[in-house]
């Protein structure tokens, strides 16, 4: 067990829907990033967020947005839904400046009819 | 050219073999590697990380970097079944915000 959590562990959306992913970074973690696992494929990076500011983009379109709370945690939204966004969501936390090691939570799988 | 390659396999190897997993990387400015790995259905799993050319051991695993070859690989002594998994290789390419660039994983299965 990492200590990060997502929520929902599973989801199942229609396409044009809106959906909201929740991430809980492990203790002392002050760094979010989160990725898009497609079946067979390894992770693609979305974006991180530092101290509750982007700190870095993947090449995602706009409909892809996110923010972090003081308390480190962390949304990923999803405007506009596709077919193609049907993937497993990551959120990896780390310590940020002083250590980079990212660690993943369990993951929340999305799928889009 | 992608970023990071892999061997998707198959990889089959008889327990208590030595697994060896490779990865080449194309940024030369790459400074960080990190070995991940997932089971089915789950998400990624840190094995190991490694910043400096050579080895480096932990228990049964050993990672191995070459910088001027652009190359990493894992090996994994002693293989069990329960290494079974998907093996992924990530590397944080220099002037990026500490995001991972992954590699597409090989699947290693080890054979009782």
């Amino acid at each position: 067990e990492t200590g990060v959590t997502q929520s929902p562990t599973h989801l199942i959306k229609t396409r044009g829907q809106q959906v909201t992913l929740r991430c809980s970074s492990q203790s002392g973690h002050n760094t979010v990033s989160w990725y898009q696992q497609a079946l067979g494929q390894g992770p693609q990076f979305i974006f991180q967020y530092y101290r509750e500011e982007e700190n870095g983009r993947g090449n995602f379109p706009p409909r892809f947005s996110g923010l972090q709370f003081p308390n480190y945690s962390s949304e990923l939204n999803v405007n506009a839904l596709e077919l193609d966004d049907s993937a497993l969501y990551l959120c990896a936390s780390s310590q940020g400046q002083k250590e980079e090691t990212q660690y993943f939570g369990p993951g929340t799988r999305l799928l889009v009819l | 050219q992608k970023e990071v390659e892999q061997n998707s396999g198959p990889l089959s190897v008889p327990e208590g073999a030595i697994a060896s997993l490779n990865c080449t990387y194309s940024d030369r400015g790459s400074q960080s590697f990190f070995w991940y790995r997932q089971y089915s259905g789950k998400s990624p799993e840190l094995i190991m990380f490694i910043y400096s050319n050579g080895d480096k051991e932990d228990g049964r695993f050993t990672a191995q970097l070459n910088k001027a070859s652009q190359y990493v690989s894992l090996l994994i002594r002693d293989s069990q079944p329960s290494d079974s998994a998907t093996y992924l290789c990530a590397v944080r390419i220099a002037g990026s915000a500490r995001q991972l660039t992954f590699g597409s994983g090989t699947q290693l299965t080890v054979l009782p």
